[in-house]
Parts: C-alpha cells; structure tokens; sequence
C-alpha cells in the first residue's frame, strides 16, 4: 500500500503570497497518476489536478501541479481569499488507491 | 451534467445494520468505477474501495476489507455502501465519487454530497 505523507500539515500565509505545499509517496506512483482536491467546510472535495499536472476544468491557472516519482507539489502563485481550505494529494495507481493527510492552508 | 446524489444522513445504534446510497444522473452508469470514501469528524479522507458496476467487480482498502460491503445495482443506476453491524467507530460522512470511463485509474470527479451516519446508543 502506497502512503502518501503531506507537509506541512497547516500552512499559513496571506492573500497575494506563494503557497508550495508538498505529496510524498511511500513508493514511485505509477504514471504520474497523482491527483490534488481542494475541501472546503461542509463540502465534498472538489479535483483541482490530475496526471501531477493538469489542471481540471474551470480550475484558475494560479494552481499548477509538479513532480514524479515519489515527490509532487501543488503551488498557488497568488493566494485569493477563496483559496484558504484543506488540500489533499491521492494516488490512483496502485490499489488502494490511498489520500494524503491533508494541508491546511490557512490565513 | 453528471450528478451524484447520496441517502440522507442516518442515526443509527451499535449492531444496527445499515445500507446507504448514491444514485447517479445525467450518465451512463455501468462502465465507470464508483467509489466510497470517509471522513470521520474533524480528520482526512479515507479511500475505502470502489465498484464496477457492469460486472460487480469490487476492490477494497486493507483497512475496510470485510468491514463493509460495496455494491451496484445497474437497474436503478445507483451503488451502495452498507455494514451489518454498526459501531461507534463507524460515525463519519461518507462519500461516493465516480471514476473515468472503463478505468479505475483515474481521479474522484465527480463527487456526491456526502451522507452522514451517526452511530450512537
């Protein structure tokens, strides 16, 4: 089984600042198939990246995803109020098809 | 566009047993994997395993292995999730999501609204 490890765990930053926030893989994910959701309070998570780096439909380019192997990243260039939610890296390679913990992205 | 509609929230005692739904609209059913996923109070996603339904085929996470059962019913276009008897630990919201077309490896798009279920005496 294949686990994911997100860091930090909270982030805190401010509107217009950069965030990187980190998936770690247990083992290589096969064929990059890494994906990001973005939760907010009371709502289902919501696919913002899938393949490490595409973005899904209606998502704002100020998300990108990068990386392989066992090291991926989602970066939010420019931080909107919208923004502050919990994120969570999944593998859909390997059965169980297992989540990360989760980051908080904090104001 | 493709929604995935959940069973209302559920209150239920310690060895109830108990089967909760996720109909799924504006698509075709049988050839995309459906899948459960849970979130206890206040913690992360937890994938719990996923259900063809054009065969029943099913795959589940170690930790939920003969915990729950996962299933599909492709007449009324809906899978389902249930346990035979319920624990206190088994009080969270759950969520389906649907697969891409004929693969089970691709991301969770779209997703229900969650159904939760409270296990309480």
């Amino acid at each position: 089984e294949i686990v994911l490890t997100q860091s930090p765990d909270t982030l805190s930053l401010s509107p217009g600042e950069r965030a990187t926030l980190s998936c770690r893989a247990s083992e290589s994910v096969s064929r990059s198939f890494l994906a990001w959701y973005q939760q907010k309070p009371d709502q289902p998570p919501k696919v913002l990246i899938f393949g490490t780096s595409s973005r899904a439909t209606g998502v704002p380019d100020r998300f990108s995803g990068s990386g392989s192997g066992t090291d991926f990243t989602l970066t939010i260039s420019r931080l909107e109020a919208e923004d502050f939610a919990v994120y969570y890296c999944q593998q859909y390679g390997y059965s169980p098809f297992s989540f990360g913990q989760g980051t908080k992205l904090e104001i | 566009e493709v929604q995935l509609i959940q069973s209302g929230a559920e209150v239920k005692k310690p060895g109830e047993s108990l089967k909760i739904s996720c109909q799924v609209s504006g698509s075709t059913f049988s050839n995309y994997w459906i899948g459960w996923v849970r979130q206890m109070p206040g913690k992360g996603l937890e994938w719990m395993g996923i259900v063809y339904p054009a065969t029943s085929t099913t795959r589940y996470s170690p930790s939920f292995l003969g915990q729950v059962t996962i299933s599909a019913d492709t007449s009324v276009n809906t899978a389902y999730l249930q346990w035979s008897s319920l624990k206190a630990s088994d009080t969270a919201m759950y969520y389906c999501a649907r697969h891409g077309l004929h693969t089970e490896h691709t991301w969770f798009d779209p997703w229900g609204q969650g159904t939760l279920v409270t296990v309480s005496s």
